[in-house]
This record gives C-alpha cells, sequence and structure tokens, in this order.
C-alpha cells in the first residue's frame, strides 16, 4: 500500500522562528507532491506544490524542499507567525492517476507562539 | 485557484434521518470527486470516489447503503447519509479535481460539513 509518513506529529514554533515538517514516502510512483493547510472547522487549502524534476521551490514564506533519491520532501516556513498556526498535510499524486486520490500524510498540528 | 463549495456547512438532525450533503464546483468542471471524512485530530479518511455518470468506488469498510453518492453533472456531487445514527457524527469533506490543462493535477476541497447525529 501507498503510504506517505509525515512527522512531527505536533510542532510548537516561537514567533519568527522557522517551522519544518518532514514527508516521505516508500515508492516511487508518485509524480506530484502538494502541501495543504488546514484551519479548524475548515476544509484543506492548497498551499503549496511540487513536482520531483525540481528540488525546491518557494512561495512567499513557505518553501518545498525536495529529496528525490532520499523519497523526503519537506515543507519549511520561514519567519513563523501565530496565523500560520493549523494543521498541516503533506500528499501525493500517484503516477497516471487518473481517479485516483491523493495519498495524505497524518497531518503535523502546529503551534506558533507570540 | 478553484472553488468547490460545500453546503451546508453545519447540519444537526436526529437520529434515523436522512442528511444529504452537496459538494459543487463553481468555476471548473470535475469530473472527479472525492469524499472524505475527519475525525478530531486525524487525517482525511477517504470514503469514496464519485465519477460524472457512473457509480461511486468506495473504499474497504464503507457502506456504500448508508453513504449513497451522486454524481450527476460535472459541477455536482452529493452524499446523502441515510439513517444516520450518532456515530456518523463527522466532519465530511468533498475534493474535486479538475479536467483537463494545467489544472488537472491539483485536488481543490470544500469547506467541510459538520455533521452531529443528536
Amino acid at each position: 500500500q501507498q503510504q506517505v509518513k509525515q512527522s512531527p506529529q505536533s510542532l510548537i514554533v516561537q514567533k519568527g522562528g522557522i517551522s519544518i515538517i518532514n514527508c516521505a514516502y516508500e515508492n516511487t510512483a508518485f509524480d506530484y507532491f502538494p502541501w495543504y493547510q488546514q484551519f479548524p472547522g475548515k476544509g484543506p487549502a492548497l498551499l503549496i506544490a511540487i513536482r520531483p524534476d525540481v528540488s525546491e521551490k518557494k512561495e512567499g514564506r513557505f518553501t518545498i524542499s525536495f529529496n528525490k533519491s532520499a523519497k523526503q520532501f519537506s515543507l519549511h516556513i520561514m519567519d513563523s507567525q501565530p496565523g500560520d498556526s493549523a494543521t498541516y498535510f503533506c500528499a501525493a499524486r500517484p503516477k497516471h492517476s487518473g481517479n485516483t486520490p491523493l495519498v495524505f500524510g497524518k497531518g503535523t498540528r502546529l503551534s506558533v507562539i507570540a | 485557484g478553484a472553488v468547490v463549495s460545500q453546503h451546508p456547512s453545519w447540519v444537526i438532525c436526529k437520529s434515523g434521518t436522512s442528511v444529504k450533503i452537496e459538494c459543487r464546483s463553481l468555476d471548473f468542471q470535475a469530473t472527479t470527486m472525492f469524499w472524505y471524512r475527519q475525525f478530531p485530530k486525524q487525517s482525511l479518511m477517504l470514503m469514496a470516489t464519485s465519477n460524472e455518470g457512473s457509480k461511486a468506488t468506495y473504499e474497504q469498510g464503507v457502506e456504500k447503503d448508508k453513504f449513497l453518492i451522486n454524481h450527476a453533472s460535472l459541477t455536482l456531487s452529493t452524499l446523502t447519509v441515510t439513517s444516520a445514527h450518532p456515530e456518523d457524527s463527522s466532519f465530511y469533506i468533498c475534493s474535486a479535481r479538475a479536467t483537463g490543462g494545467r489544472m488537472n493535477t491539483e485536488a481543490f476541497f470544500g469547506q467541510g460539513t459538520r455533521l452531529t447525529v443528536v
């Protein structure tokens, strides 16, 4: 079964610090790796995504680092703010997926404290 | 990004009644929609994959007679929880994947529906 393993389960970061969330996948049958941000009582919202032919993608304070050989990818949130406090999910899309759903990690609850 | 509208945002119903949740893609056509259930502090649990004009594919352990899914058009899928019981209380989320072009890799989520069965 295809899996995406996400860590840590929860994370507390000081305001202005860097939040780092890691994900690893077990096989090479994925070709798209999005990150979702979810606030309580809301649906997940696409935050940033990367394809495996790129090692890094940056959008504002959010950066994805991708290590294809290690089958790992991570989300870095620079200058973390209290408004970033949410649950973050990494995901992976199977190749040639058609109507195959994304495979999600178990999520990381981020708390940014002042 | 594309917009997926889910309605209602929350609903309270009596045990034994049925509840319908709608998921609409507002500005794109979605051949495929997914329905998830999420328990507190947990990840999304896929319930079923819905394809326009055909029967939904349910995940193992999900009762298809209890969770009726209809995907009658490229912009609308519905989930009906039949004969709801308190254990069906949960957060239900739909997701739609756009067809064709650059958007066909991304999945867009609705805002979720909080169902409480009393």
